[in-house]
């Protein structure tokens, strides 16, 4: 059964930081993996999202790594602003089209 | 677009009445996910349909629990009877899978439907 841990579980940073999001999964059989953000109260929205056979996207300040074959992969947020903070869940997508998420990082950045 | 429209936004009922949540996807996509999450399990896959046929409902809880989807449009998700353990967040998302499968096609997500079973 896929797994998918993300470390660490919160991060409290300062303004103006850059940071790294950690996600690893359990077994490598997967389509894509999604970075996804969730606001309080909110719903999820897709950041970014890599292909199998990809290494890695790039959105603005936001890059994801993929190395399938060891199951891990980064969120990179550059320039840290306080609009970053919220809770952000990697997801994996198995056969069958059904995403497995991981249980979040909670980023705040503080001004 | 409108996006993910789901409804109603909160629902406070009693254990053992009927609840009745709704959704709608965003128009001309033909998979529709429904997602529970909780403190205590996170973000959890209950069903999802493609082309309005349910393919994999693995994750439903119980006989309780029951969806459907009568067109490309609308879809519900029944709990009857509910119970203090169903409180959660209910999500429902749609995504646009083409013919070569989920390799590229995110999933959109709608507000979701904040339950709380007393």
């Amino acid at each position: 059964k896929q797994e998918v841990t993300q470390i660490p579980a919160a991060l409290s940073v300062p303004e103006g930081e850059n940071l790294v999001l950690n996600c690893s999964f359990t077994d490598s059989a997967i389509y894509n993996l999604q970075w996804f953000r969730q606001d309080p109260g909110k719903g999820l929205t897709s950041l970014l999202l890599i292909q199998s056979s990809q290494r890695e996207q790039t959105s603005g300040r936001l890059n994801a790594s993929l190395d399938k074959s060891s199951g891990r992969s980064t969120l990179y947020i550059a320039a840290s602003q306080p609009g970053d903070s919220a809770t952000y869940l990697c997801a994996v997508t198995e056969y069958g089209n059904k995403l497995v998420f991981g249980a979040g990082t909670i980023l705040r950045v503080k001004s | 677009d409108a996006g993910v429209i789901q409804s109603p936004r909160h629902e406070v009922t009693e254990m053992g009445q009927e609840v009745t949540l709704r959704c709608k996807p965003i128009s001309g996509h033909n998979s529709l996910f429904w997602y529970r999450q909780t403190m205590m399990r996170g973000l959890e896959l209950l069903i999802y349909f493609n082309n309005n046929v349910p393919i994999d409902d693995s994750g439903m809880p119980e006989d309780r629990f029951s969806a459907k989807m009568p067109n490309a449009s609308f879809s519900t998700l029944k709990i009857q009877p509910s119970e203090p353990r169903d409180s959660a967040v209910y999500f429902c998302a749609s995504s646009l899978m083409s013919s070569g499968g989920p390799k590229e096609e995110t999933q959109y997500f709608g507000p979701g439907t904040r339950l709380l079973v007393l």
